[in-house]
């Protein structure tokens, strides 16, 4: 079965650096997302894309977060100076948007420390 | 906005038995409510979706329900098995293509 690959699968990064996070979506799934999970609190959305451009985010996708499909495969979701409360699970996922109730498919994760 | 509530965070149950675990939903009726799987280090798994204008979904061992009046979704697993403990993640759409969470009910069957 298809499924949604995301790496690395743990990220340690200084705070203020840079961090670029990987994502192959299902490859023919139209609408991509990208959630986190701080340890012990409940999955929240961040942004949907599709089309080539973002369709919602969430206040928490602030300016320091981009997304970007760099080619017909990849997605990503860049954290442009990383503080200490960006520490989580992101998970990234994909679905067929036919509509908007289809099941979105996740990938296992990248775990992102800041120190 | 949409608030989705998972009020029981840990459940322990007897193999064999019927688990039940409940999603309750605040302001508007979602249009569909969707139930996920989490395992320890591992991404959400759908499991099920059921649309405002069903009663009940079925899927194996599975069950799901969607009332309206009372503003919750009740899901069961039936014969229940050590291999079912898990977190189970109930989430809206509300419409929109962003799926809003619970904090989830972690179900642990004990053999």
């Amino acid at each position: 079965e298809p499924e949604v690959t995301q790496t690395p699968s743990h990220q340690v990064t200084q705070m203020g650096q840079e961090v670029i996070l990987r994502c192959v979506p299902i490859s023919n799934h139209l609408y991509f997302y990208w959630y986190r999970q701080i340890l012990g609190q409940k999955v929240e959305f961040l942004v949907s894309f599709y089309n080539n451009e973002i369709s919602e985010k969430s206040e928490i996708f602030d300016d320091q977060f981009s997304v970007e499909r760099p080619d017909g495969s990849n997605f990503t979701l860049k954290i442009r100076s990383t503080k200490l409360e960006d520490s989580a699970m992101y998970f990234c996922a994909s679905s067929d948007g036919v509509s908007s109730n289809q099941p979105q498919h996740f990938g296992d994760g990248t775990r992102l420390s800041i120190l | 906005s949409q608030k989705i509530e998972q009020n029981s965070e840990a459940l322990n149950i007897q193999e064999g038995k019927t688990a039940t675990l409940t999603c309750n939903y605040t302001n508007y009726s979602p249009a569909y409510l969707q139930w996920y799987r989490q395992d320890p280090g591992r991404g959400p798994v759908f499991l099920l979706l059921i649309r405002e204008n069903e009663k009940e979904k079925r899927k194996e061992r599975l069950k799901v329900t969607f009332d309206t009046t009372l503003k919750q979704s009740l899901f069961h697993i039936t014969a229940s098995q050590p291999a079912d403990s898990a977190t189970y993640l109930c989430a809206s759409g509300a419409g929109s293509y962003q799926l809003t969470f619970g904090k989830g009910t972690k179900l642990s069957v004990i053999p």
